[in-house]
């Protein structure tokens, strides 16, 4: 069945570091990949997205790259600011079929001044 | 446009009692998905519905169940609650159901369940 796996939290950083978290999955076919962010008390925002190998999705200066030779779909950032702490979410949707997620554990990321 | 609403925002019941949850989709969004996220389970696929037909569901007892109306809106109900029900239930809208360019999903706020 369809899995991933992302890195455990929390992650702690200064404000203005580099921030990477790190995401694998298992699936068959093309899978479309996301990265969702969870702040405190709110549902879940799309954060990027790639559908396809080599693409690469960015919003707000996060960047992943759908890499599927090595089956992963990384989150960085060059500069956090203390407005990012929140949890993350790695999620992939089957390539045929459906359109259900399957989430990551999520990784929170706490980011102080 | 307004984004996926959900009713109540919280909700604290006691075991056995049964709870309805509502959700309202994205005005054109015909496709509604539930998921449970707990703190050790993570985010778990219930069901999904399109054009008021269950299309997927998910590893959960039949006391989880849902429909769909014919503007969108959904409702999930559990019966017979449980102290392990306790969770946040977030609905997600999408335009397409399934494998369309347009599946993307966004969520409503969730509601907070707590079983007592």
């Amino acid at each position: 069945g369809n899995s991933v796996t992302q890195m455990e939290g929390p992650v702690t950083l200064s404000e203005e570091a580099f921030l990477t978290i790190n995401c694998t999955y298992t699936a068959t076919g093309y899978p479309s990949l996301f990265w969702y962010v969870q702040y405190p008390g709110e549902g879940l925002q799309l954060l990027l997205k790639a559908t396809k190998a080599d693409d690469k999705g960015s919003n707000k200066g996060f960047e992943a790259t759908y890499r599927k030779e090595t089956t992963s779909f990384h989150l960085e950032k060059g500069s956090v600011q203390v407005s990012d702490s929140a949890v993350y979410f790695c999620a992939l949707s089957a390539s045929s079929g459906y359109s259900t997620l399957t989430f990551g554990k999520g990784t929170m990321l706490l980011v102080s001044p | 446009k307004a984004g996926v609403t959900q009713t109540p925002r919280y909700l604290i019941k006691t075991r056995g009692q049964q709870v309805t949850l509502s959700c309202s989709p994205i005005s054109g969004h015909r496709s509604v998905s539930w998921y449970q996220q707990t703190p050790g389970q993570g985010l778990q696929f219930l069901f999904e519905y399109f054009s008021e037909t269950q299309r997927n569901k998910g590893n959960f007892p039949g006391r989880f169940s849902g429909r769909q109306f014919s503007n969108s809106r959904s409702e999930m109900n559990v019966s017979t609650l449980e102290l392990g029900d306790s969770a946040l239930y977030l609905c997600a809208s999408s335009l397409e159901p399934s494998g369309g360019q347009y599946n993307e999903q966004f969520f409503g706020p969730g509601t907070r369940l707590t079983v007592l």
